[in-house]
């Protein structure tokens, strides 16, 4: 099946610092989506990015689908930033199913 | 704003209870999903369903069944819960229009004791 990899797998970072994460895919997809899991574990959308770029506020995203890769930009840094983000794909004719990535873990501190 | 809700926050059952998980959309969505989340292992699918009374398995179906009689609700059921069912579980819903995004519920989590 698809593989999806997550990078760095964990982060801590100074408030007000900028941090890059990234996601590799192993085939071509329908979907992409980006989600911050927050302590109480709800999974809030982030981005739908199957290609191209999307800001929304300190965060922004972009998919190269032809090279299989996404990366989610996170400016200037705040403590609520801190938990799991994920990435997930649908692979392309795989019927709108997810396969997530192992998330990468984030702590921002004071 | 898409609103997926599930029935219980935390719940707390016996081993060899029938247990039901319930998660309602209010979008008029004709996809859902049942995941499930556990440490080290990340979110699995378990079932999904395409539309009323329809269902597909997943990558984890054993131990679990679902029901969908209508177009706003989405059942998981554990016929005869055991400890190895302690998880966090996430539904979904996503449309099949332009836009395959999904949307999650708050989640359940479950311990069987």
């Amino acid at each position: 099946g698809i593989q999806v990899e997550q990078s760095p797998p964990d982060l801590i970072l100074q408030e007000g610092a900028n941090s890059t994460l990234r996601c590799n895919f192993s085939d071509s997809v329908n979907n992409l989506q980006w989600f911050h899991q927050n302590p109480w574990g709800q999974l809030i959308n982030l981005f739908y990015i199957p290609s191209g770029t999307k800001q929304n506020g300190r965060l922004s995203a972009t998919t190269v689908a032809t090279e299989r890769y996404s990366l989610l930009y996170i400016s200037s840094s705040q403590t609520t930033d801190s938990g799991v983000y994920f990435c997930a794909v649908d692979l392309r004719g795989g019927g709108n199913k997810l396969t997530f990535g192992t998330g990468t873990q984030l702590k921002v501190e004071l | 704003d898409v609103k997926v809700t599930q029935s219980s926050r935390y719940l707390v059952k016996r081993t060899g209870e029938k247990v039901f998980l319930e998660c309602v959309q209010d979008m008029d969505h004709e996809n859902m999903f049942w995941y499930r989340q556990d440490p080290g292992l990340g979110l699995r699918l378990i079932y999904f369903s395409y539309d009323v009374k329809m269902k597909e398995k997943g990558d984890i179906p054993e131990g679990y069944s679902v029901s969908r009689e209508k177009k706003e609700r989405f059942s998981l059921i554990l016929e005869s819960a055991s400890t190895n069912q302690t998880s966090m579980y996430l539904c979904a819903s996503s449309s099949r229009g332009s836009s395959y995004e999904q949307y999650f519920g708050p989640g359940t989590r479950l311990t069987v004791t």
